[in-house]
């Protein structure tokens, strides 16, 4: 596609329940990354996955969260018993991956808006 | 722990005026600052910055990185209600793909 593509744009859910966002990267790249903004917060990254796998899931908060990634493109986050705090907008981001050893352009998608009522 | 640092917070200015924004960051194995506007929601990439010293200039946006220092400007001329944003900046990192990102500076230009 011509951009990075997330859905929902907002997901509004109970304390408690489970929720799976998605994101579509720009087609060709293979690296993916997520990061969560809280309320007039930097972004904080969340996990990183180079094709399939996820060399880097340092930041996941805790074991409610996980991110899976197949056939190369397609990436969905999984929050379960959700939190109030989880409440955030949740970013995606890809990168062609090819950059070496040199610092890789993210190119970010709108990000879905989760409110945990 | 790697950390970012951007300054202001926040800062309204009237159209036409010229303003700085600051970013300083204390990360292990630094390797490029980037600078992001971020208007809705989606940051758009603005700069990457690896060496100490040289400006890149988009129009009336231009930034420079100081390694001594450990910081970086973004500077905008001649603003325009269309530059109201948040501007982030991020640190690369040598061995890592994530970004560590500051706070933003939230930017209102005023007409």
């Amino acid at each position: 596609g011509a951009g990075v593509s997330q859905s929902p744009s907002n997901k509004v859910t109970e304390k408690g329940k489970d929720v799976e966002l998605r994101c579509d990267p720009i087609s060709g790249h293979t690296a993916l990354y997520w990061y969560r903004q809280s309320l007039g917060q930097g972004l904080e990254f969340l996990i990183y996955f180079q094709g399939n796998s996820a060399p880097d899931k340092s930041g996941l908060p805790s074991d409610r969260f996980s991110a899976e990634r197949t056939g190369g493109s397609v990436s969905t986050l999984t929050i379960q018993r959700t939190q109030q705090e989880d409440s955030a907008v949740y970013l995606c981001a890809s990168s062609t991956g090819l950059a070496g050893g040199n610092t890789d352009t993210q190119y970010f998608g709108p990000g879905t808006r989760l409110t945990v009522l | 722990e790697d950390k970012v640092v951007q300054s202001p917070l926040s800062l309204v200015v009237h159209e036409g005026d010229t303003v700085t924004l600051n970013c300083s960051y204390e990360v292990t194995n630094f390797r490029s600052l980037l600078w992001y506007k971020q208007e809705k929601k989606a940051p758009t990439f603005l700069f990457m910055l690896t060496s100490s010293g040289i400006e890149k200039k988009s129009g009336r946006l231009s930034s420079i990185l100081d390694k001594k220092e450990l910081s970086s400007i973004l500077n905008i001329t001649a603003t325009q209600t269309g530059d109201s944003a948040i501007y982030l900046c991020a640190a690369g990192i040598q061995g890592a793909q994530k970004l560590v990102f500051g706070q933003g500076t939230r930017l209102t230009i005023n007409p």
